[in-house]
């Protein structure tokens, strides 16, 4: 099955610097890749996807890159603010088989005011 | 609803017990997940259904967890004989079409179970 793995564990940034998380997978065949954000109590939530036939893809602050080639994708959010302290959990899913979605183990980013 | 629902949002249990958590989904969606968070850590993937077929058990850590999924709709996560390690937030999840890869899977609030 797919195997999904995220680095760093925990991120630390001053308010308005970048912060990049990035994932790598293992199955070639996933080609759908969604990015969620859980604040502290709270349900994860979709921020952002991007599916295997575009490279990049970018709202606002926000912007997704895939790298096929290597199996790896990255988040990487701009001029952070506070509120955007939670953590990230990127994922993977493959329509062949199950179509299930397999969960990298969460980056905790923490933006200092 | 016009979200995913889950029930109950706390349940505390002794160890020894079962339990049962209810999910229901956002009215349509054919896919259903459940998914476990223990405290500060990963979503780990428990079960998934899709459809009418074959529900992917791969992910339930023993045979003292179980699920069901009545009539394409609600589900029930069952937990026997529960033991402490079990404590965490279970997570249920749902999609619109497990054919379809990307779509957007919504998560409920969790049930928060705490096995003393």
């Amino acid at each position: 099955g797919e195997n999904v793995e995220q680095h760093p564990s925990t991120l630390s940034v001053q308010e308005g610097d970048s912060a990049v998380i990035k994932c790598t997978y293992s199955d070639s065949a996933s080609n759908y890749f969604p990015w969620y954000k859980q604040e502290l109590g709270k349900r994860p939530q979709l921020i952002i996807d991007i599916r295997s036939n575009v490279g990049e893809k970018k709202d606002q602050r926000i912007a997704v890159t895939l790298n096929k080639t290597a199996k790896h994708f990255s988040l990487h959010i701009t001029e952070t603010q506070p509120e955007d302290s939670a953590v990230y959990f990127c994922a993977a899913s493959s329509n062949t088989g199950a179509n299930n979605l397999f969960f990298g183990t969460g980056t905790r980013l923490t933006v200092i005011p | 609803g016009a979200g995913v629902s889950q029930s109950p949002s706390n349940k505390v249990t002794e160890k020894g017990k079962d339990v049962e958590l209810r999910c229901d989904p956002i009215s349509g969606h054919t896919a259903l997940y459940w998914y476990r968070q223990s405290l500060g850590q990963g979503l780990e993937f428990l079960i998934y259904f899709q459809g009418n077929s074959a529900p992917d058990k791969s992910g339930l850590p023993s045979d003292r967890f179980s699920a069901e999924r009545t009539g394409g709709s609600v589900s029930t996560l069952t937990i026997q004989r529960t033991q402490q390690e079990d404590s965490a937030v279970y997570l249920c999840a749902s999609s619109a079409n497990f054919r379809v890869t990307g779509n957007t899977i919504y998560f409920g609030e969790g049930s928060w179970l705490t096995v003393v």
